[in-house]
């Protein structure tokens, strides 16, 4: 069966610090990634997805950057944390091909103080 | 744009109070509609996925349809662990990203 990890589960940053937040997914091959972030008392946006290997798509404008070094393995970073960065973030993953059903990870939350 | 709306906000049921949640989209063009259940802290959870109007899919004390317009969460007899936020997503025909809705929030007393 698939597993999808995230570390680390919290973490406390100051302003101006920089981020790398890390996602693996076992059990399958050439999964599609996705970096979700949900805001207290709203709901999940899409940052980011990727089909492949170094492949990245962005779905809104903002400080964060993502990678995909290896096939199961989904990188969120940030050079300079904002304020506006607080937050749970959650990696998941599909099946790769079609518009499958996305499986969340455990998420980790962020505060940037 | 694509939109989801979620309502009631918050619900508190006595164990064994069956009752629904409503989730009111609009897209496109439906790709797929989704239904997560989130505990606090945690990741959301799947639960179903329903294609079509008509379509209708169970697990234990969960039924969840689908119309043109919204889909239902249906809790029969539902104990306290049933208690978490239950989060619907809409995904359009060509789009990778979920629209996800703000949540409702499930509270069930013994």
């Amino acid at each position: 069966s698939q597993t999808i990890h995230q570390w680390p589960a919290t973490l406390v940053q100051p302003v101006g610090s920089p981020l790398s937040l890390e996602c693996t997914v076992e059990g399958t091959s050439n999964p599609n990634l996705y970096w979700y972030r949900q805001a207290a008392g709203r709901g999940l946006q899409l940052l980011f997805y990727s089909v492949g290997i170094g492949q990245i798509s962005s779905e809104v404008p903002q400080n964060l950057s993502a990678s995909r070094p290896q096939d199961r393995q989904f990188i969120l970073s940030s050079k300079k944390l904002l304020l506006s960065d607080s937050g749970f973030y959650l990696c998941a993953w599909s099946a790769p091909g079609g518009h499958e059903t996305q499986y969340f990870g455990p998420g980790t939350r962020l505060l940037v103080l | 744009e694509d939109q989801v709306t979620q309502s009631p906000e918050a619900l508190r049921l006595q164990e064994g109070e069956s009752s629904s949640l409503n989730c009111s989209y609009t897209v496109s063009g439906l790709r797929g509609l989704f239904w997560y259940r989130q505990d606090p802290g945690k990741g959301p959870e799947f639960l179903f996925t329903l294609y079509s109007a008509g379509e209708e899919k169970e697990k234990e004390r969960l039924k969840a349809t689908l119309t043109k317009k919204e889909s239902f969460l249906h809790i029969t007899a539902p104990k306290p662990e049933d208690s978490a936020t239950y989060l619907c997503a809409v995904q359009a025909t060509g789009r990778r990203a979920l629209t996800f809705g703000s949540g409702t929030r499930l509270q069930v007393q013994p």
